[in-house]
């Protein structure tokens, strides 16, 4: 039975490159998060996606950052045009369907992004 | 892994101890806390929770206390054993998505044999 799949593990990006960042849920979950750990803090919440919905994204900051969770495929994490300040661990969390959405979400193990 | 260690809280306990880890949480209307343990270069593990309508539930050799009242909540660890070192995060959920988290700032256990 796997469990969250991200990657990569880890990723490096020069300033002003794209970095794309994949999480396939585990069997079964229909619900996905992201989340970001900049160094010496908790994780902070993103945004939350249903299949092809994006259903909260409070988190995501307002520009060079856009998540998807296709019909088919993984969830995608994009960040554009790079900057040092987006170098953090970025984990993505899946949580199957249930009444209200009231159900516990497990966490892959993240990509490290380093922008050089 | 991720750097956490210079501002964190920390705990340090012999083996064989027993540890308390406390958060403070912010929200009232957060209805389900969690604890999680983060080992270096790792993802968050689940290791327990607990819903609004309880001040106690346990586990194994792990316990968590809620007190809502002054929106506190604490972790347990009985007969520590040096694999328990990692950071713990307390983590509130509430509303319709359990997945929706806000993490605590996180304490640095260490056990030392």
């Amino acid at each position: 039975n796997a469990g969250v799949m991200q990657n990569p593990r880890h990723l490096v990006r020069r300033r002003g490159q794209e970095a794309r960042l994949r999480c396939s849920p585990m069997k079964g979950h229909s619900h996905v998060y992201w989340y970001r750990q900049l160094p010496e803090e908790g994780l902070k919440f993103m945004v939350y996606l249903q299949k092809e919905n994006i259903i909260d994204e409070s988190g995501m900051p307002k520009e060079r950052f856009s998540a998807e969770f296709p019909k088919e495929g993984p969830s995608i994490l994009r960040i554009q045009q790079v900057v040092r300040g987006d170098s953090a661990a970025y984990f993505c969390a899946s949580s199957p369907p249930s009444q209200g959405g009231n159900t516990e979400a497990f966490f892959g193990q993240g990509t490290r992004l380093t922008v050089v | 892994g991720e750097s956490v260690g210079l501002h964190l809280p920390t705990l340090s306990v012999q083996e064989g101890d027993n540890s308390i880890i406390n958060c403070a949480y912010s929200n009232s209307a957060s209805d389900y806390f969690i604890w999680y343990k983060q080992e270096s270069g790792k993802g968050p593990q689940f290791i327990i929770d607990i819903r609004s309508n309880m001040d106690k539930r346990q586990g194994q050799r792990v316990t968590v206390l809620l007190n809502k009242t002054v929106k506190h909540l604490s972790l347990q660890i009985a007969a520590t054993q040096p694999g328990d070192s990692a950071v713990y995060f307390c983590a509130e959920a509430g509303g319709t998505s359990y997945g929706k988290l806000t993490f605590g700032q996180g304490t640095i256990l260490t056990v030392h044999p």
